[in-house]
C-alpha cells in the first residue's frame, strides 16, 4: 500500500545524544515536511523539501538537520543543540506543494531522559 | 510568523447534535485553506482544500465554508456521531510554494 512510514514510533534518548528519525514515502511525492507537536501547540514546521537535494528551514529549525538525497526519504536528525527535543514529530508529503493536500505518517514520539 | 486561530479549543457535544467551529487567518493575502481530521493514534487526514472565496465543500455530514475577504472558515458537522471525535486542524497558505501554517486545532468529543 502507498503511504508514509515513520520510524521509530517511540524513541528514548539521553541528553547530549543525536538521534535520527526516519520518514519514507512511496507516493512519488516531490515535497516532504517535518512538523513538531507539543501539548497545547499547533503543528510547527521544522524543515521542508520541495525537491531532491534541496530543503528549507521552517519556523523552528534550530537544533535540527535534514537531508534529501532520495525522493522517497527525508530523515530528520535531532541534535544535542536542540534545547527541548522531547516532542511528537510528524512527517508529511504532498504531490504538489502549491495545491495538494498533505499526507501524514503516524508520527514518532521522542523522549529525552 | 502567520497567525492561524481556531476556536473553540475543545468542545463536547451529544450524539446527534450538530456543531461548528471556526478557523481565522490573515485576510490580506490568501492562497489556500486546508482542513484536516486527526483521530487519536492515527495520522491526520485531509478533509478539504479550499482556494476560492465563497467555496463550500461537503463530505458526508461534514461541510466547510470559506470567506477570504474577512479571513475565516467554518467547519460544520451535522448529526455528530462518536466516530467524529477527533482534533480538527485548519492550515493556511498565503502564497504558492510556501508551506502551510497550522492552527492549534479544535478537539471534538461526541458523547453517546
Amino acid at each position: 500500500d502507498g503511504g508514509i512510514t515513520q520510524s521509530p514510533k517511540y524513541l528514548f534518548r539521553k541528553e547530549g545524544q543525536n538521534v535520527t528519525l526516519s520518514c519514507e514515502q512511496n507516493l512519488n511525492h516531490d515535497a516532504m515536511y517535518w512538523y513538531r507537536q507539543d501539548p497545547g501547540q499547533g503543528l510547527r514546521l521544522i524543515y521542508y523539501s520541495q525537491i531532491v537535494n534541496d530543503f528549507q528551514k521552517g519556523d523552528i529549525a534550530e537544533g535540527y538537520s535534514v537531508s534529501r538525497e532520495k525522493k522517497e526519504s527525508f530523515p530528520l536528525t535531532v541534535t544535542s543543540a536542540q534545547k527541548n527535543p522531547t516532542a511528537f514529530y510528524l512527517c508529511a508529503s504532498t504531490l504538489d506543494a502549491n495545491t495538494g493536500e498533505l499526507f501524514f505518517g503516524e508520527g514518532s514520539r521522542l523522549t529525552v531522559l | 510568523i502567520l497567525n492561524v486561530e481556531q476556536s473553540p479549543q475543545s468542545l463536547h457535544v451529544q450524539e446527534g447534535d450538530s456543531t461548528n467551529f471556526t478557523c481565522s487567518f490573515p485576510s490580506s493575502n490568501f492562497y489556500a485553506l486546508h482542513w484536516y481530521r486527526w483521530e487519536t493514534a492515527k495520522s491526520p487526514e485531509a478533509l478539504f482544500v479550499m482556494t476560492l472565496n465563497g467555496d463550500e465543500k461537503k463530505k458526508g455530514r461534514i461541510s466547510a465554508t470559506l470567506n477570504t475577504k474577512e479571513g475565516y472558515s467554518y467547519l460544520y458537522i451535522k448529526g455528530s456521531q462518536p466516530e467524529d471525535s477527533a482534533t480538527y486542524l485548519c492550515a493556511f497558505m498565503n502564497s504558492g510554494n510556501t508551506p502551510l501554517v497550522f492552527g492549534k486545532g479544535t478537539r471534538l468529543s461526541v458523547i453517546a
